[in-house]
């Protein structure tokens, strides 16, 4: 089992429609969450991170974190074109020798 | 604004020739990593920095060295470029082991 599995997608989603990206992780003792999101050629660019259960918006995304169930979200309402990318789910494990874990990554499409 | 700076943007190299990538940081942050990442895979971490600490990823290459001369300077030096080094490589920094800011990466090329 992966460390961080992400559906790889694509996801394709309308213009303007709320776009809904997961990601689970095996290891109960991660403490960090962290969603990047990467354009074509480009480096990875943090949008949010998450430390406790719940949810945290930050204008249009909001993360969510289940601890129990092992899940870590992120949506992105009204969805626009240049959300198209490639969003990367991160954690960070102490025992994992201080490094982030990233999962391979969902591509989202938004389609005008 | 503070950022995280790598240079050159793109790379071109052949076969063997040493090439060294440059990072720099304004950011003041105390940890800072090299990663590689190639085509529509996640970013591998290769080795980091806390503070001077030098800390090796198991399975990096001894083809991969690092060199931290302060806290704003990271390069990487790659002693034998191969085929398959070929990738983008991107910078990062945190404070402490915090949520990390990528520079916009290095696109190495070999010929």
């Amino acid at each position: 089992q992966k460390e961080v599995e992400q559906n790889s997608g694509p996801l394709s989603v309308p213009e303007g429609a709320i776009a809904s990206l997961n990601c689970t992780y095996s290891d109960r003792g991660s403490q960090s969450f962290f969603w990047y999101r990467q354009y074509s050629g480009k480096s990875p660019e943090l949008i949010m991170f998450i430390y406790s259960n719940g949810d945290k918006e930050d204008g249009r995304f909001t993360a969510q974190l289940n601890k129990a169930s092992q899940y870590v979200s992120l949506l992105i309402r009204d969805s626009q074109p240049s959300d198209s990318a490639t969003y990367l789910c991160a954690l960070y494990h102490p025992g994992h020798g201080n490094k982030l874990v990233f999962g391979a990554g969902t591509i989202l499409r938004v389609k005008s | 604004d503070a950022m995280v700076i790598q240079n050159p943007r793109y790379q071109v190299t052949q076969f063997g020739k040493p090439v060294t990538l440059s990072c720099s940081q304004t950011l003041n942050h105390n940890v800072m990593y090299w990663y590689q990442q190639k085509s529509s895979q996640a970013p591998k971490l290769l080795f980091h920095y806390y503070d001077k600490d030098f800390n090796n990823e198991a399975d990096t290459p001894d083809n991969f060295q690092s060199r931290r001369p302060n806290t704003s300077f990271c390069f990487l030096d790659i002693r034998s470029p191969g085929l398959g080094d070929a990738a983008m490589y991107l910078c990062a920094t945190s404070r402490d082991y915090n949520e990390q800011f990528f520079g916009p990466g290095t696109r190495l090329t070999v010929l």
